[in-house]
């Protein structure tokens, strides 16, 4: 069965204090790897695709990384914009579901100034 | 580019009511998703349409129907809501499936409540 699991749960960073979001995952062969930011009362807002181990992808103070089994999206000196909840989602390639991203329940990161 | 659309942002229901959750998107994609979202859990897909002409059910359609009734346009109906039905509902919309990527926009959300 596919599965995330996203830890921590929730996170306290100052303002500046660099930290990284850790996404662990069972999938039947991996389309492709997800990252999304949610704000509080809107809808998850897309970051970042991985498709393979090894790939990186940045933006802004943003960095993506790729295993075999798990994904880091590290955090560099982080502001206080940057609050929110991380959601991270794998998508299958194979099984009658294939298309569909299975999700975590999410990292609620918090910056203080 | 409004992106996904939906209507409406908010809705306070009594049990056994029925209603529709409309979604819409304007940047031509194939397939779109109807998601649930709960405290403590993640998004948890509800019904979805790989194209135009066709549905699939997700990880928790009971209670619910979808129609796709066109390329752009794709409702989510409660036939008689229940308590466990009160959550955030997302509609999200992808090009392609079946293609070597495929990311899923979603839509702001519609925020549900059943008394």
């Amino acid at each position: 069965e596919d599965q995330v699991t996203q830890s921590p749960e929730a996170l306290r960073l100052q303002e500046g204090e660099s930290s990284s979001l850790n996404c662990s995952y069972t999938v039947s062969g991996l389309r492709g790897l997800f990252w999304y930011r949610q704000d509080p009362g809107k809808g998850p807002e897309f970051l970042f695709t991985l498709y393979s181990a090894g790939e990186e992808k940045e933006k802004e103070r943003l960095k993506a990384t790729l295993t075999k089994k798990e994904s880091f999206l590290h955090i560099t000196a982080p502001k206080p914009e940057d609050s929110a909840t991380y959601l991270c989602a794998v998508q299958g390639r194979f099984g009658g579901s294939q298309g569909n991203l299975i999700f975590g329940k999410g990292t609620k990161l918090s910056v203080k100034p | 580019n409004a992106g996904v659309t939906q209507t409406p942002k908010f809705q306070v229901l009594k049990t056994g009511q029925s209603m529709t959750l409309q979604c819409a998107q304007d940047m031509n994609h194939n397939s779109m998703y109807w998601y649930r979202q709960d405290p403590g859990m993640g998004l948890r897909l509800i019904y979805y349409s790989a194209s135009e002409g066709t549905t699939d059910k997700g990880e928790v359609p009971n209670g619910y129907n979808v129609s796709r009734l066109n390329k752009r346009e794709f409702s989510l109906r409660l036939e008689s809501a229940a308590p466990s039905q009160t959550s955030v509902y997302f509609c999200a919309s992808s090009e392609d499936p079946s293609g070597s990527t495929d990311t899923q926009y979603f839509g702001p959300g519609t925020r549900l409540t059943v008394l």
